[in-house]
């Protein structure tokens, strides 16, 4: 079974460009959840889908950031204009239900100059 | 708003054994997990707790759930270099599907 698969594994952008990172959860997981970890600090919710809908968008930093999973199955994160602090690692994660364990990608290293 | 806190680092002997700990500040936590993270990888979930289990032990992996005191740790017996990795403790709350992080502790095995 593949596990969640994120494009890029890393991005180099200069800043006010837009950037798009894809995620791909494991099959037949309608959670879906987006994480950033940036300047190395802590691991940061961004927001959750249950399968097209946004169950949760708490922690989504601000407008320039729009989260999408059409149709259910892969989710897109944009972030549009790029800033210097949207720097870090993007992420995803899937689960089965509510309460299961979360499983993550390897992450999209994001690199705004 | 909830809090996770780990140290940052730990470095023990191959052989020996390793105990990683965690503090949180939620008292409705209902899962608290252990993921690991190798140089250049993702996050590993490793294990899980519920919060209404005291421990949890999975091979070389044992995990201690302090109620009262809010204190999670991980155990590994037998620490191995293929463990040296950067272990993050996570919990959920139980009103909410999101995991809240630790810093992440580094562990460093030597020979």
């Amino acid at each position: 079974e593949a596990g969640v698969t994120q494009f890029p594994s890393h991005s180099v952008i200069e800043k006010g460009q837009t950037v798009t990172l894809r995620c791909d959860p494991i099959s037949g997981h309608d959670n879906l959840y987006w994480y950033r970890r940036v300047m190395g600090k802590e691991i940061k919710f961004l927001l959750h889908f249950v399968k097209e809908s946004k169950q949760d968008e708490s922690g989504m930093p601000n407008n320039r950031f729009l989260a999408e999973r059409t149709g259910g199955t892969y989710s897109t994160l944009k972030v549009q204009p790029a800033e210097l602090e949207d720097s870090g690692v993007y992420f995803c994660a899937s689960s089965l239900g509510l309460n299961q364990p979360q499983h993550f990608g390897d992450g999209t290293r994001l690199s705004i100059l | 708003g909830e809090d996770v806190e780990q140290s940052l680092f730990l470095s023990v002997r191959e052989g020996d054994s390793s105990v990683i700990n965690c503090t949180y500040t939620d008292s409705s936590s209902t899962y608290l997990y252990w993921y690991k993270q190798e140089p250049g990888a993702g996050l590993q979930l490793l294990t899980y707790i519920f919060s209404n289990m005291d421990m949890k032990q999975d091979q070389r992996l044992t995990v201690l759930l302090n109620k009262k005191d809010k204190h999670l740790s991980l155990r590994i017996a037998d620490t191995q270099t293929g463990d040296s990795a950067i272990y993050f403790c996570a919990v959920r709350s139980y009103n909410t599907d999101k995991l809240i992080f630790g810093t992440g502790t580094r562990l460093q095995v030597f020979p």
